[in-house]
């Protein structure tokens, strides 16, 4: 079935400095991958959505400049938080899919901002 | 591990026809349950959730009640609407060691007729 590579799954950065998640679709294209960010406890919030080979469509609220999304191709489409602080630590997750209705999402990834 | 099973799809209903999605899961803690909605073209959306058993989550006509006792959340609405059309995603979130990192079904499409 179709899979999406989320890496890495767990990374402790320093305030101030920046983080790449990448996330890949392994066997299948997608025009669309969807990110989100969950605090504890609570339910996803999508950030974005991520068009190849445009810009990104942000959710109202979330920082452009900050949560940086590239979507180069039709498996890579990746998301930098820049500058980052410890408000920004976060469970990250993205997705991808949609033919036949089935979405798959990636692993996740758990950034700590120290 | 974690891990959430929802019924295969497409379901396929008449407008206002009863609808169940079957959910089960498997928590290692005592996971809050969730039940998200994709609409064609956009992110997830949370339809509804619940925190702890006999809890019922209600939102638009949707019900889903936390049964422990089973392991399942499945979703109901008593009347069908063609603009209910979607993919819908059974989710828990589990404290696991403090990460609550989330697991989500493979989604359930929903084709609504006229």
């Amino acid at each position: 079935g179709a899979v999406v590579s989320q890496h890495p799954s767990r990374v402790i950065c320093k305030s101030g400095t920046s983080v790449k998640i990448e996330c890949r679709s392994l066997d299948f294209q997608a025009t669309t991958m969807f990110w989100y960010r969950q605090f504890p406890k609570q339910s996803l919030m999508l950030m974005a959505t991520s068009n190849e080979g445009s810009k990104a469509t942000y959710e109202q609220g979330v920082e452009k400049d900050k949560f940086l999304i590239n979507h180069a191709s039709l498996t890579l489409s990746t998301l930098t938080v820049t500058s980052a602080h410890p408000e920004d630590s976060s469970f990250y997750i993205c997705s991808a899919g949609g033919q036949g209705g089935g979405y798959t999402f990636g692993s996740g990834t758990r950034l700590t901002v120290v | 591990g974690n891990s959430v099973t929802q019924m295969e799809g497409p379901v396929t209903l008449s407008e206002e026809a009863f609808l169940t999605i079957n959910c089960t899961y498997t928590a290692t803690g005592y996971p809050s349950l969730f039940w998200y909605v994709q609409y064609p073209g956009e992110g997830l959306q949370l339809l509804l959730k619940a925190t702890k058993a006999d809890d019922k989550g209600s939102n638009k006509g949707f019900e889903a009640t936390y049964r422990k006792e089973t392991t399942s959340f499945h979703l109901e609405k008593g009347s069908v609407q063609v603009s209910d059309s979607a993919v819908y995603f059974c989710a828990l979130s589990d404290s696991g060691g403090g990460s609550y990192i989330p697991t989500f079904g493979r989604g359930t499409s929903l084709i609504v007729h006229p």
